[in-house]
C-alpha cells in the first residue's frame, strides 16, 4: 500500500512567522509531488507542484523536494491568518494517473 | 485557467432516490477526471478514475453500480449516486487533470450531498 505521511497538527505559528509543513511518502518511483490548501468546507485548492530535487519558489511559498529521503516539504513566509486551513500532500503514483493524498496537516498562523 | 465547475453545489435528497453530480471543467480538456469523497475531519478518498470515452476504474470497496460515473466528452464527467441511503452523506469533489505534462489536478468546488 502506498503512503503518503504528513503531521495531523494543528501547526500554531505567530503572525508573520515561517510555516514549515512536512510529507513524507513510500512510492520511491514517484516523480510528480503537489501542495494543496483546503479550507473548512471547501474543496483543495493547488497552491504548487515540484517535480525536480530541490527548492522551488513561488512568492511566499517555497516547495522542497529530496527524492533520495522520499521527502516533500512546504515553507510558507511570513504567514498570515488567512493561511490557516488544511494542507494536503499529493504524489502521483509511478507509472499510474493515480494521486494519493495525504491526511493534511492543520495550520493555525495567530495573529 | 484551469477552472472546473461541479453542480449542485449542495442537495438534500430522500434515501432511495438517486442524485447525479456534474462536473465540468471550463477552460481546458481533461483526459482523466477524478471523483472523491471526503468525510467530516478526514482526507480525500479517491472514488474512481474516468477517462474521456472509457470505462471508469473504481477503487477497492467502491460499488461500481451505486456509483455510475460517465465521462461523455473532455469537458464532462457525471457521478449518479443510485438509491442513496444516509450512510452515502458526504462532500464529494471531482478533480480534472489537463492533457500535457504537467500532471496538475483541478478541483471542482464539491457537492455536498445530505441523504435523508
Amino acid at each position: 500500500q502506498k503512503e503518503v505521511e504528513q503531521n495531523s497538527g494543528p501547526l500554531s505559528v505567530p503572525e508573520g512567522a515561517i510555516a514549515s509543513l512536512n510529507c513524507t511518502y513510500s512510492d520511491r518511483g514517484s516523480q510528480s509531488f503537489f501542495w494543496y490548501r483546503q479550507y473548512s468546507g471547501k474543496s483543495p485548492e493547488l497552491i504548487m507542484s515540484i517535480y525536480s530535487n530541490g527548492d522551488k519558489e513561488d512568492g511566499r511559498f517555497t516547495a522542497q523536494l529530496n527524492k533520495a529521503s522520499q521527502y516533500v516539504s512546504l515553507l510558507i513566509r511570513d504567514s498570515q491568518p488567512s493561511d490557516s486551513a488544511t494542507y494536503l500532500c499529493a504524489v502521483l503514483l509511478s507509472g499510474t494517473y493515480k494521486y494519493i493524498f495525504g491526511t493534511g496537516t492543520r495550520l493555525k498562523v495567530l495573529a | 485557467g484551469a477552472v472546473v465547475s461541479q453542480h449542485p453545489s449542495w442537495v438534500i435528497c430522500k434515501s432511495g432516490t438517486s442524485v447525479k453530480i456534474e462536473c465540468r471543467s471550463l477552460d481546458f480538456q481533461a483526459t482523466t477526471m477524478f471523483w472523491y469523497r471526503q468525510f467530516p475531519k478526514q482526507s480525500l478518498m479517491l472514488m474512481a478514475t474516468s477517462n474521456e470515452g472509457s470505462k471508469a476504474t473504481y477503487e477497492q470497496g467502491v460499488e461500481k453500480d451505486k456509483f455510475l460515473i460517465n465521462h461523455a466528452s473532455l469537458t464532462l464527467s457525471t457521478l449518479t449516486v443510485t438509491s442513496a441511503h444516509p450512510e452515502d452523506s458526504s462532500f464529494y469533489i471531482c478533480s480534472a487533470r489537463a492533457a500535457g505534462t504537467s500532471h496538475e489536478q483541478y478541483f471542482g468546488p464539491g457537492t455536498r450531498l445530505t441523504v435523508t
